[in-house]
């Protein structure tokens, strides 16, 4: 199967910049999504690469290595809000494209 | 507004007993899925459907059933729930067919089977 790797937990301080990781297996990869999902709330929408590179929106960014199976979620001026899981998912083909998600990272900001 | 509803969004219910999750879309897509989410898992799609009366298996069907006769309603069925499908269930929608446009996450519904 399709593992998607990232950690499983990790801290910052309100106002730092904070990195999450992301490994996948790159047979069959057609595109990677990240979601930012509130504890007992629906995952919601972050960004999407289909390309190698940076994709910059607001305070997130998300890269993109296709070589290499990697990619990663930046996220600047770290708010209290921010407090949350990050949820890597990658889509692959197949005859139908499938979306495999990750167990998800917990990142707590405290003060 | 744009939205993916659930019902229940809490159910205790007892092994056996028969049950159906109901979700319902507002903006005409076309993909609509089906996951469970379990600590340390993240979300295992359980099934999708790429429009009416087309349905597949995703990676953990056993257990489920679905059914898609409306374009906005995609019910999940336990036809004999088990205490391991104690989980937090999640529909979604998207559209065009694949998920290559985001998909918008109803709400949620946790289920306890005793």
């Amino acid at each position: 199967g399709q593992n998607i790797d990232q950690p499983t937990e990790m801290t910052a301080t309100e106002g730092a910049i904070v990195q999450i990781n992301c490994t996948y297996q790159t047979s069959g990869f057609n595109g990677l999504f990240w979601y930012q999902q509130h504890a007992g709330e629906a995952p919601t929408f972050l960004s999407y690469n289909v390309l190698d590179g940076l994709e910059e929106k607001g305070r997130f960014s998300s890269f993109l290595s296709r070589s290499k199976g990697y990619s990663y979620l930046l996220l600047k001026e770290l708010q209290m809000k921010d407090s949350a899981s990050y949820l890597c998912a990658v889509m692959f083909s197949g005859g139908y494209n499938k979306l495999i998600f990750g167990a998800g990272t917990r990142l707590a900001v405290h003060p | 507004e744009a939205q993916v509803t659930q019902n229940p969004r809490y159910l205790i219910t007892v092994t056996g007993k028969k049950l159906t999750v109901t979700c319902s879309q507002n903006m005409n897509h076309e993909y609509m899925s089906w996951y469970r989410q379990d600590p340390g898992l993240g979300l295992r799609q359980i099934y999708y459907s790429m429009n009416v009366e087309v349905t597949d298996k995703g990676d953990v069907p056993e257990g489920y059933k679905v059914s898609r006769k409306e374009k906005r309603n995609f019910p999940l069925i336990l036809e004999s729930p088990s205490p391991n499908q104690t989980s937090l269930y999640f529909c979604a929608s998207s559209s065009p067919p694949g998920p290559t446009d985001t998909q918008y996450f109803g709400p949620g519904t946790r289920l306890t089977v005793l």
